[in-house]
């Protein structure tokens, strides 16, 4: 079993729509990433959490330690929100990432 | 100031070659971690330096390797390529791995043929 599940797998939105990614791992981490992957391989850092709740323009990431899940919900989706979202955590007090599956999420115009 | 930069973008590759992959980091940044990426196994973690120091290897065989050079440029090398190696590969780079935020490359493609 992945120690890091994602859902859903894919997603289709219409323009306009509220959006939410969820994220659910298994084990204790020391920190948790949301990651935006367009067609084209390069992979940007949206968001690192550790705790709480983060916002940036209309990208929204929470996470619950407790229950071990992180969401990423994106406000008044717009086609160029449309990429591959992956949550990837640290593990512990280790070095490396251990990324989910991904969610493509398309929106349509 | 520049982001990561992963050279070259795109390889083609004969089997029973090897390749070398360069990653530099933010300035600054000290800790640097690889990554594979393949439509079957998603996104895999191959090895992270520190300092020159390799602190962490995924569980790739001992064809992968990499190093770390005072700048704290990178560079990784796969020997003897196999079909199985065309993927994309990712670098990423923070200031001290752990819980400081990184920073990923563009990556750079192989494909084995």
């Amino acid at each position: 079993k992945n120690e890091v599940e994602q859902s859903p797998q894919n997603l289709t939105a219409q323009e306009g729509e509220f959006i939410t990614i969820n994220c659910s791992y298994s084990v204790g981490i020391s920190a948790l990433h949301w990651l935006q992957q367009h067609p084209g391989g390069g992979i940007v850092s949206l968001f690192m959490l550790s705790s709480g709740k983060k916002k940036h323009g209309r990208l929204i990431a929470t996470i619950n330690i407790q229950e071990k899940h992180s969401s990423l919900h994106i406000t008044a989706s717009h086609p160029r929100d449309s990429a591959v979202y992956i949550c990837a955590v640290r593990l512990g007090g280790d070095y490396k990432l251990s990324f989910g599956a991904g969610t493509t999420v398309t929106v349509r115009a | 100031k520049a982001g990561v930069t992963q050279t070259p973008r795109y390889l083609i590759k004969t089997r029973g070659q090897q390749v070398t992959l360069s990653c530099s980091p933010i300035s600054g940044h000290r800790s640097v971690s690889w990554y594979q990426q393949t439509p079957g196994q998603g996104l895999q973690f191959l090895f992270e330096y520190f300092s020159e120091t390799q602190r962490n290897k995924g569980n790739f065989p001992g064809r992968f390797s990499g190093r770390q050079f005072s700048n704290s440029r990178s560079e990784m090398n796969v020997s003897t390529l196999e079909l199985g190696d065309s993927a994309l590969y990712l670098c990423a780079s923070s200031l001290e791995g752990g819980k400081t935020e990184a920073f990923f490359g563009q990556g750079t493609r192989l494909t084995v043929v």
